[in-house]
């Protein structure tokens, strides 16, 4: 069975400032990993994915992440925050053979002015 | 850019009272998924659809719950009966294999 777990629930950055998300796996198959972005009373969308192709993965938005198997984990990270990127960010496993995804608990981002 | 979308985006019922979510899938994707989220909660996986049947289900999914595409083009849940636990914001979800999936904006169930 795959897992992710995901550190901090809440995360406070300044404006311009690094975003760093944590997210750890647990999975007994090659995983595909994914995060993705809520906001307020918004369905989730896509920020980027990983699929054992290159371990470091842009996504949209500025973020990219790292997988990295010697420690199990995919970070998220985007080096100045904005604003806007004040949301609800998951992390999500999926197995190589399983099609369902199954999702941190999710880390709420909040950006000072 | 083609989208997931989802109606009705808010449902208030009574308890007892059967519910049917609608998702419209992206038009090439195979492959139809319902997550949901009870508030405060992480997304939690509900059921797998393709070629015409349940794939793989999680143990939330019993019997008062059931999905079908009746149409051929809609992808909808149904609650037989609704308790007050079911309260949740209800995800669709398509894509075409293993690669990612698409997520609809959600409908907010509201149970009383």
């Amino acid at each position: 069975a795959q897992s992710v777990t995901q550190l901090g629930s809440h995360v406070s950055v300044s404006e311009g400032a690094l975003v760093l998300l944590r997210c750890n796996y647990s999975s007994s198959v090659p995983p595909y990993l994914f995060w993705y972005v809520q906001y307020p009373n918004q369905g989730l969308q896509l920020l980027l994915k990983y699929t054992s192709a290159a371990t470091l993965v842009k996504g949209i938005n500025g973020f990219e992440a790292e997988f990295k198997k010697s420690e199990t984990s995919f970070h998220l990270t985007k080096p100045s925050a904005h604003m806007s990127d004040a949301a609800e960010y998951f992390c999500a496993v999926r197995g190589s053979n399983d099609y369902k995804l199954s999702f941190g608990a999710g880390t709420t981002v909040t950006v000072r002015a | 850019e083609p989208e997931v979308t989802q109606t009705p985006s808010h449902q208030v019922t009574q308890m007892g009272q059967e519910v049917i979510l609608r998702c419209v899938p992206i038009s090439n994707h195979l492959y139809f998924y319902w997550y949901r989220q009870i508030l405060g909660q992480k997304v939690e996986f509900l059921v797998s659809f393709y070629n015409n049947e349940i794939s793989e289900k999680s143990e939330i999914f019993d019997d008062q719950f059931s999905v079908e595409r009746p149409d051929g083009s809609n992808f909808t849940l149904k609650i037989r009966s609704t308790k007050l636990e079911d309260s949740a914001m209800y995800f669709c979800a398509t894509g075409t294999g293993f690669d990612e999936q698409f997520f609809g904006p959600g409908t907010r169930l509201t149970v009383l």
